[in-house]
């Protein structure tokens, strides 16, 4: 069965630090992968994704993901974070024949200015 | 991205009796699907509602204790029958964008059984 996994479970860092954010996936075949954001009292939102093409993907804000697929990776990273990226992250994938979303059980980032 | 609202917002609820929420999207939509997330956990998919067709449930999770109502390409509902305590979770619709995969959720429910 699919799975994915994000080791970090809490970040903490200082405003204009460096982030990467680790997401592993478990399944040989063709995946979609998505990284999701929860600012607090919001709802979940689609940051970016990838499904094909080049393995280096941006998303809103400043953001990006690399896919690795040797590794079964899909890195979220942030060269400046900002306090308002404050916020719980969550790591998706599925496959391109299906449409369940198999998350990562998220990681809590907190910047401090 | 579709717009999608979520009532109530949040409830508190004795054991034993139900509770259906609804979600609503600003456009027509063939898929919907709705999620739990249970406290310290991930996302996890409950079933798939279809317009027009009875909803597909994931393992673990049987149309006696969730069912679903899918009346038309705008709308659908989830309730949660008999409660325990088991069941407090945030409860999340979602819906696939036009692009290819990727879902957008509702605010989600918040259900607190006591």
């Amino acid at each position: 069965a699919q799975s994915v996994s994000q080791h970090n479970h809490h970040v903490i860092l200082s405003e204009a630090a460096s982030l990467e954010l680790g997401c592993n996936y478990s399944y040989g075949g063709t995946v979609n992968l998505f990284w999701y954001v929860q600012y607090p009292g919001q709802h979940l939102q689609l940051l970016l994704k990838y499904f094909s093409g080049d393995p280096l993907v941006k998303g809103i804000k400043g953001f990006e993901a690399e896919f690795i697929k040797s590794k079964f990776s899909f890195n979220l990273r942030k060269p400046s974070v900002q306090w308002s990226d404050t916020a719980e992250y969550f790591c998706a994938v599925n496959t391109p024949n299906t449409d369940k979303l198999i998350f990562g059980t998220g990681t809590r980032l907190q910047v401090f200015p | 991205s579709a717009v999608i609202s979520q009532k109530p917002s949040r409830d508190i609820c004795q054991r034993g009796t139900s509770l259906t929420i609804q979600c609503q999207v600003d456009s027509q939509v063939t898929m919907m699907f709705w999620y739990r997330q249970q406290p310290g956990q991930s996302l996890t998919l409950i079933a798939t509602a279809n317009q027009g067709s009875e909803a597909t449930y994931e393992s673990g999770f049987v149309i006696d204790k969730f069912p679903i109502s899918r009346p038309n390409l705008t709308f659908s509902t989830l309730t949660v029958s008999n409660m325990s305590p088991e069941d407090s979770s945030i409860y999340l619709c979602s819906v696939r964008g036009l692009a290819g995969n990727e879902q957008y959720f509702g605010p989600g429910t918040r259900l607190t059984v006591t």
